[in-house]
């Protein structure tokens, strides 16, 4: 059982390319999230979505794009980027989306823009 | 808004040692609360969960009580062993209609167990 994966796992960009982050679970869960991790702090929400076709911004959504064609995949797009995007990004499934959900997270993007 | 405030890392402590991570919340209505670990290189994964006040969250010797009247949900373990390093981070999550239950989370807490 796969649960949920992400790939690439490290990426190196220079400022103004795009590229696009990939993640895909096998749970059959609904709910799908993309946080980013900045060092010594906790993980922020960018994107997310409850279901095939429905996505909404969360805390720091400026500068990505996702779409959510399949229950499967949820793909992050970077347009242009920029050294502020330089993070760790992870993926993350859930359930119910529930209050008491557990979410399960990929192993994560290492990204840096240079 | 809600949030989570985690004590700062990182931590170090010996083999054997007892380990408290003080986690303290603010938030609105009845919040889920979660302690998620971080290996090395690794994604986060759920330690423990708490849903509702006086709920005591236990898993792999690590346990956390839901406090509402402090808003605390400190982790506890009696005896840490090496394989314990790791990052820490105490998070709260609410279902809001429609919207999925997503997760605030706290900045981490950094613990290194030495032998």
């Amino acid at each position: 059982n796969a649960g949920v994966t992400q790939t690439p796992k490290f990426r190196i960009l220079k400022i103004g390319q795009s590229m696009t982050l990939q993640c895909t679970q096998d749970m059959n869960h609904n709910y799908m999230y993309w946080y980013r991790q900045d060092p010594g702090m906790g993980l922020k929400l960018i994107y997310y979505s409850v279901g095939a076709g429905i996505t909404d911004k969360g805390e720091v959504p400026n500068g990505y794009n996702v779409s959510r064609s399949t229950t499967e995949d949820f793909p992050l797009r970077l347009e242009l980027a920029a050294p502020s995007q330089t993070s760790v990004y992870f993926c993350a499934s859930s359930y119910q989306g529930s209050g008491g959900d557990i979410q399960y997270f990929g192993a994560g993007t290492r990204l840096s823009v240079l | 808004g809600d949030s989570v405030t985690q004590m700062e890392g990182p931590v170090t402590l010996s083999e054997e040692a007892f380990l408290t991570i003080n986690c303290t919340y603010t938030a609105t209505g009845y919040p889920s609360l979660f302690w998620y670990v971080q290996y090395p290189g690794e994604g986060l994964q759920l330690l423990l969960k708490a849903t509702k006040a006086d709920d005591k969250g236990s898993n792999k010797g690590f346990e956390a009580t839901y406090r509402k009247e402090t808003t605390s949900f400190h982790l506890e373990k009696g005896s840490v062993q090496v394989s314990d390093s790791a990052v820490y981070f105490c998070a709260l999550s609410k279902r809001t209609y429609n919207q999925g239950g997503k997760l605030i989370f706290g900045q981490g807490t950094e613990l290194s167990v030495k032998p």
